[in-house]
């Protein structure tokens, strides 16, 4: 059975702070991962990783893959109130009932 | 402005009561999908259509049903059957389902999501 692990389940950082979320995976025949976050309500999209090694960035977000020991970090530097929310890992399998298997998110919350 | 509408925001359930809750979206996309979310779990998938008339189970179907006449609308029922059904339910579309080719094609775009309650 597909496993995603995410750790740490909660950080409270203060602003300003960087932090560094964890998600590891154990797949059948992996395709990509994918990193969410959710604020309210819908998850939004952040990164779609598929090879080792190749960071992924988007201002002060940025993630790496590692398919050798099977995580994913998702890195948060200058960090700020509205980063607080949910983030959530996904991995994707290859095959025809392929889906997404998610972990069970972390929470983030930045104060001021 | 494209994207993925749920309704209603907030829904209550009577006991024996069938519910059913809506997802339509506008992005073009061929495949759509359901996911339940409970407090401390991950999101986990009840079931995915990949094309018009044509759907299948995910990892937690029984007590659900869903059906897909239209490539714009996918609505979820939460049937007596389901005797948890207290959760928040998000609706998901994307281009495609399980390409190869265009991995792009496979990521999943969600709506704002269905609470539901039980009287």
């Amino acid at each position: 059975e597909d496993k995603v692990v995410q750790s740490p389940l909660s950080l409270v950082v203060h602003e300003g702070d960087t932090v560094t979320l964890n998600c590891s995976y154990e797949v059948t025949n992996f395709r990509s991962l994918l990193w969410y976050k959710q604020e309210k309500k819908a998850p939004t999209f952040l990164f779609m990783l598929t090879s080792s090694g190749i960071e992924k960035k988007s201002g002060r977000l940025s993630s790496i893959l590692d398919k050798k020991e099977l995580f994913s970090i998702l890195n948060i530097t200058a960090t700020q109130t509205g980063d607080s929310a949910v983030y959530l890992c996904a991995v994707e399998a290859t095959g025809a009932n392929s889906k997404l298997t998610f972990g069970k998110g972390i929470t983030l919350s930045v104060r001021p | 402005d494209g994207g993925i509408t749920q309704s209603p925001k907030y829904l209550f359930r009577k006991e024996g009561q069938n519910v059913t809750l809506s997802c339509e979206q506008n992005l073009n996309h061929d495949a759509m999908y359901w996911y339940r979310q409970d407090p401390g779990q991950g999101l986990r998938l009840i079931y995915y259509s990949q094309i018009v008339n044509d759907f299948q189970k995910g990892d937690i179907a029984e007590g659900y049903s869903v059906s897909r006449e239209k490539k714009e609308s996918f609505p979820l029922t939460v049937t007596s059957a389901q005797k948890n059904p207290t959760a928040f339910y998000l609706c998901a579309s994307s281009i495609d389902r399980g390409g190869q080719l265009n991995l792009a094609k496979n990521i999943q775009y969600f709506g704002a999501g269905t609470r539901l309650s039980v009287l």
